[in-house]
């Protein structure tokens, strides 16, 4: 598998408690914020987004909640499963025409059965 | 994978030679990235395209260049590989600015 996840940040969390995954973000100006979950040997696969006229978004056990304030984005997986064992990125549409997505750094998620 | 084939896959190469990754979509999306991935460094923009023959530079291009004569390929090329260029690469394509990108399956490229 791929070792992408050597450095990163972990969060062990118990099977059925809820997780959340923090990203402070850089430029003030970017507007829009998407997560992605990436799993051993995979490319990134998207799992929500969120524009910067939002505070907050919900999907299918997943939520979004952006704080423009403090540049904070976080990603709160609700009765988190085995199969949520993943690194979890946030991305940010960064430049000023709004092309550029660039990534966080990522967190390691280990779900503990 | 939403339509998007990277090739190769996998390749090994030497120190000095020229490397051209392709992208591949069949989803007619306007904006094509290339990221490459190591250890520590999550996922660092290489170069991106914003239509045929509109390319930009990401944080790391140094020592790569990109083409994109046609809405559907965008080819990355290492011109003359270095160890440090070692990496699993990926592709990803997204319709507008706004909206989420998809990813390849990515390459592993090595350099000895």
């Amino acid at each position: 598998g791929e070792s992408v996840g050597l450095h990163l940040p972990t969060l062990s969390v118990q099977e059925g408690d809820n997780s959340i995954i923090n990203c402070a973000y850089s430029n003030s100006a970017s507007d829009y914020f998407i997560w992605y979950k990436q799993e051993s040997g995979k490319g990134p696969q998207f799992i929500i987004d969120i524009r910067s006229n939002m505070d907050k978004r919900q999907g299918q056990r997943v939520t979004v909640l952006l704080n423009k304030t403090v540049k904070h984005l976080s990603l709160q997986i609700a009765a988190t499963q085995p199969g949520d064992s993943a690194v979890y990125f946030c991305a940010e549409n960064m430049d000023a025409a709004g092309n550029k997505l660039t990534f966080g750094g990522g967190t390691r998620v280990l779900v503990k059965p | 994978d939403a339509g998007i084939t990277q090739s190769p896959r996998h390749k090994v190469t030497e120190t000095g030679t020229p490397v051209t990754l392709r992208c591949h979509q069949t989803e007619n999306h306007r904006y094509m990235y290339w990221y490459r991935q190591d250890p520590g460094h999550g996922l660092r923009l290489i170069h991106y395209s914003y239509g045929v023959k509109d390319t930009d530079k990401g944080e790391v291009s140094d020592g790569y260049s990109v083409s994109r004569s046609k809405t559907e390929d965008f080819l990355l090329t290492l011109e003359s590989a270095t160890s440090s260029q070692t990496s699993v690469y990926f592709c990803a394509i997204a319709l507008r600015a706004d909206t989420e990108a998809f990813f390849g399956q990515g390459t592993r490229l090595t350099v000895v």
